[in-house]
């Protein structure tokens, strides 16, 4: 499985932009870029995926690099909600049901 | 939609003692997993299945674990004999495919089950 690399915690501040990054330096092409986050005891929930462009929706968006070997997941204004573990993973978009969680990035809200 | 559903939320069992966890996926769903979370190992896959039917069970822990899934809308995890070490929040999630190469599909989780097994 090809794997992510990710910084262990993040801090950022209410109402500001918050960019997590994440490396995949040996992603294959049918790999997609998938990015959940587990709020605190709750089950994971998914945030955005993407394969080679970049992405938005109502939660993110997910800048991906021109090689792809990296990509960055942007919450644009974080809120306290937002205060989570966030886990950039890749699956395999040929065969591959499975998701492969990594440590993720715990990212912290102040106020 | 209720979600997935995932029954008992909070069990407290003995070592030795049978546990069974269940699930309900949603409605309509053709992916069933099974997680388990602990601090040490983080979040792990113990096994998945496609139309009712495991595809991949390689990450259940050993003989101990076992899952079924006897239709479309429930699945059990069932632990005979517990024992301490299999004390973890377990997870449930469902997706939807629909037999065709998956796109990045959405796992819905559920809120999963806390186990403690004194």
């Amino acid at each position: 499985d090809a794997k992510t690399t990710q910084p262990n915690s993040m801090e950022s501040n209410e109402e500001e932009p918050v960019h997590l990054p994440c490396n995949h330096s040996t992603i294959s092409g049918t790999d997609y870029i998938h990015w959940y986050r587990q709020l605190p005891s709750q089950g994971p929930e998914y945030v955005i995926h993407g394969l080679t462009s970049n992405v938005n929706n109502r939660m993110a968006s997910l800048a991906i690099a021109e090689d792809r070997k990296s990509s960055t997941l942007i919450l644009h204004r974080a809120t306290l909600r937002d205060a989570a573990v966030y886990y950039c993973i890749l699956r395999d978009g040929s065969n591959d049901y499975k998701l492969s969680f990594g440590a993720g990035t715990t990212v912290t809200v102040r106020a | 939609d209720a979600g997935v559903i995932q029954s008992p939320r909070h069990e407290v069992t003995e070592m030795g003692q049978e546990v069974t966890l269940r699930c309900k996926p949603i409605s309509g769903h053709d992916y069933l997993f099974w997680y388990r979370q602990t601090m040490m190992r983080g979040l792990e896959l113990l096994i998945y299945f496609n139309n009712n039917v495991p595809i991949d069970d390689s990450g259940m822990p050993e003989d101990r674990f076992s899952a079924k899934m006897p239709n479309a809308s429930f699945s059990t995890l069932k632990i005979q004999p517990s024992e301490p070490r299999d004390s973890a929040v377990y997870f449930c999630a469902s997706s939807f495919a629909g037999g065709s190469r998956p796109l990045g599909e959405t796992q819905y989780f559920g809120p999963g089950t806390r186990l403690l097994v004194l």
